[in-house]
């Protein structure tokens, strides 16, 4: 069975760090594309982060561009985002997604960030 | 970047009746599109990908179409766990991937 179990997520205060991570499971991490995905509260879904199944390309959104970096282990089967100068407009339920551009996708449950002082 | 939009924002359909959700893409993704269903407190599901593909284990009453700009996701007939909000997301320009604001489909 596929598996995307997130963690690391809590509160932080402005201009605070986090890092997260997403443990994978019953597939070969290896050969997938990964994502972070985000969600804030009561809205729609913003793409935050793809990285390529060997880390060769690595691609932000705009909106984090230069303060989250995004990482994967293919050993450890894990994914993460180490996110720096967080601000309130972070706050979001952060989801890992396997392969969003095709027939793979899979999708976490999520871990959530609340960025407040 | 590609611009998604979605309508309507809520559909208010009876159970076994038919709902018929729209997305546009701001220039042509092709076929590269894909549906969602996401319930409350849950991860998105993927649906379909590629306009029309049903994912693995998706039932036969959701079906996806439309190519280049205008793409339709129609549920035949709603069973109560169908009502949810769904998204569509391109994934032929990219980066970055994009996706539409939802519909929420609730009960009439």
């Amino acid at each position: 069975e596929v598996q995307l179990v997130e963690s690391g997520g809590g509160l932080v205060q402005p201009g605070g760090s986090l890092r997260l991570s997403c443990a994978a499971s019953g597939f070969t991490f290896s050969s997938y594309s990964m994502n972070w995905v985000r969600q804030a509260p009561g809205k729609g879904l913003e793409w935050v982060s793809y990285i390529s199944s060997s880390s060769n390309t690595i691609y932000y959104a705009d909106s984090v561009e230069g303060r989250f970096t995004i990482s994967r282990d293919n050993a450890e089967n894990s994914l993460y985002l180490q996110m720096n100068s967080l601000r309130a407009e972070d706050t979001a339920v952060y989801y890992c997604a396997r392969g969003i551009a095709g027939s793979t996708g899979f999708w976490g449950q999520g871990t959530l960030v609340t960025v407040s002082s | 970047e590609i611009l998604m939009t979605q309508s309507p924002a809520t559909l208010s359909v009876s159970p076994g009746e038919r709902a018929t959700l729209s997305c546009r893409a701001s220039q042509s993704v092709s076929s590269n599109l894909a549906w969602y269903q996401q319930k409350p407190g849950q991860a998105p599901r993927l649906l379909i990908y590629g306009a029309s593909t049903r994912a693995t284990g998706i039932p036969a009453r959701f079906s996806g179409s439309g190519s280049g700009t205008e793409f339709t996701l129609t549920i035949s007939s709603l069973q109560s766990e169908d009502f949810a909000v769904y998204y569509c997301q391109q994934y032929n320009n990219w980066p970055p991937f994009t996706f539409g604001p939802g519909t929420k489909v609730d009960i009439k």
